[in-house]
């Protein structure tokens, strides 16, 4: 089955400055990769998701990068505020069928004012 | 108007108790999950239920019986509950094909 490993697992930056987050994937089958950010207490929720079909996806600050050849990919956070601070989850999946979402272990992003 | 809800949202019970954790969903979807996410944050996949059928069971104790009377509801009933079942169990939910997955808002199992 899919195998998601998600580096670092903690992650302090300033304010303003950018973030990344990596990830790597084992099951060259996947072909959906999305993001979760998860704010103490809260649900997971979707911020940006990528297919395979593309290699960047932008939405205002962040954007994810897919490799497929090395099957990895990252998010990027630009400018980042306190307000980015969470738990930050990679997945991957292949999308048809039923298989479920197969999570990174989180990391947790700090952004210090 | 939540689109995936659970009940209760905290449960503190003792060792040895069975309990149950409820879930719905209102949006339609054809897919719903149970994801355990333990002290070190990490979301486990446990269950996976399509149209009512079981499509996943991730290798979990048989003590852990989901149940799924129609496919907006999934339930998570647990027997002879252990410490080590302490931890945030979240249900989730998605369209055909995995998409739009929504996760409910938790329910935090403590064990005493």
């Amino acid at each position: 089955g899919e195998n998601v490993e998600q580096h670092p697992s903690t992650l302090s930056v300033q304010e303003g400055d950018s973030a990344v987050i990596k990830c790597t994937y084992s099951d060259s089958a996947s072909n959906y990769f999305p993001w979760y950010k998860q704010e103490l207490g809260k649900r997971p929720q979707l911020i940006i998701d990528i297919r395979s079909n593309v290699g960047e996806k932008k939405d205002q600050r962040i954007a994810v990068t897919l490799n497929k050849t090395a099957k990895h990919f990252s998010l990027h956070i630009t400018e980042t505020q306190p307000e980015d601070s969470a738990v930050y989850f990679c997945a991957a999946r292949l999308d048809s069928g039923n298989t479920p979402l197969v999570f990174g272990k989180g990391t947790r992003l700090s952004v210090i004012a | 108007d939540t689109a995936v809800s659970q009940t209760p949202k905290y449960l503190v019970t003792q060792m040895g108790n069975d309990k149950s954790i409820k879930c719905e969903q209102n949006l339609g979807h054809d897919t719903m999950y149970w994801y355990k996410q333990d002290s070190k944050k990490f979301l486990k996949i446990m269950f996976s239920y399509n149209n009512k059928e079981l499509i996943i069971n991730e290798t979990v104790p048989n003590r852990f019986s989901p149940k799924s009377p129609d496919k907006a509801h999934l339930n998570l009933h647990i027997n002879s509950l252990e410490l080590g079942d302490s931890a945030v169990y979240f249900c989730a939910s998605s369209r055909a094909g995995g998409r739009g997955y929504t996760f409910g808002s938790g329910t935090r199992l403590t064990v005493v």
